[in-house]
């Protein structure tokens, strides 16, 4: 009964590889979103999709694509990972990305690249 | 662009006393939201209160209130009699309908709970 799912929880590679999180949502919101968290713990916004539609696409380096194949799913790919990439993602939904509304987030995925 | 500021990176205080979190922000709007996160250990986020900006009455949840201050563009956070289960990072967050409801966090507080 999770309200959004993040998988994996956890994620080690090697740089130059691909890798995908994956992210579901069961709260019926239909904007998505990732953020990533640095080793600062500093949080901040990746991309945002609502209803399918990219709405938010920060300074994010080509390398990172997320895709929504419909409202309650939002992956996020990664090419040629570097050693810069590691850090935690979160996936986070909102309802109807109303500014009132309060993300609900997964529990993030801890991706190390050695 | 909007900014949030969390200007105590630690703070520390005894179990069951009162301790006040500090967060200021910057914008040029007039119409937005504000949030308080708590993120423990476990890496989950989870929202502690939220208050609307067009609301003077500050928010209250349990041991959890906020002292807005929307003149000064402040926003703090006061946990009272505090438990050993608070110790977390706290971010404080912003969100408007001037940007794509973009959410914005600060850098976070790391508070810890003395017994």
């Amino acid at each position: 009964d999770t309200a959004v799912s993040q998988t994996p929880k956890y994620l080690v590679t090697q740089m130059g590889n691909d890798k995908s999180i994956k992210c579901e949502q069961n709260l019926g919101h239909d904007t998505m979103y990732w953020y990533k968290q640095d080793s600062k713990k500093f949080l901040k916004i990746m991309f945002s999709y609502n209803n399918k539609e990219l709405i938010i696409n920060e300074t994010v380096p080509n390398r990172f694509s997320p895709k929504s194949p419909d409202k309650a799913h939002l992956n996020l790919h990664i090419n040629s990972l570097e050693l810069g990439d590691s850090a935690v993602y979160f996936c986070a939904s909102s309802q109807g990305g109303n500014y009132n509304s309060p993300l609900h987030f997964g529990n993030g995925t801890r991706l190390t690249v050695t | 662009a909007q900014t949030v500021t969390q200007s105590q990176p630690e703070m520390s205080v005894q179990e069951a006393e009162t301790v006040t979190l500090s967060c200021t922000y910057d914008t040029s709007e007039s119409d937005y939201y504000l949030f308080w996160y708590k993120q423990p250990p476990s890496r989950q986020m989870i929202l502690v209160i939220r208050q609307e900006a067009y609301k003077q009455q500050n928010a209250t949840e349990n041991r959890f209130s906020v002292n807005f201050q929307k003149a000064a563009k402040s926003f703090s956070l006061k946990i009272s009699d505090s438990q050993l289960g608070d110790a977390a990072m706290y971010f404080c967050a912003y969100r408007t309908p001037y940007n794509n409801n973009d959410m914005r966090f600060g850098a976070g507080t790391r508070l810890t709970v003395k017994p």
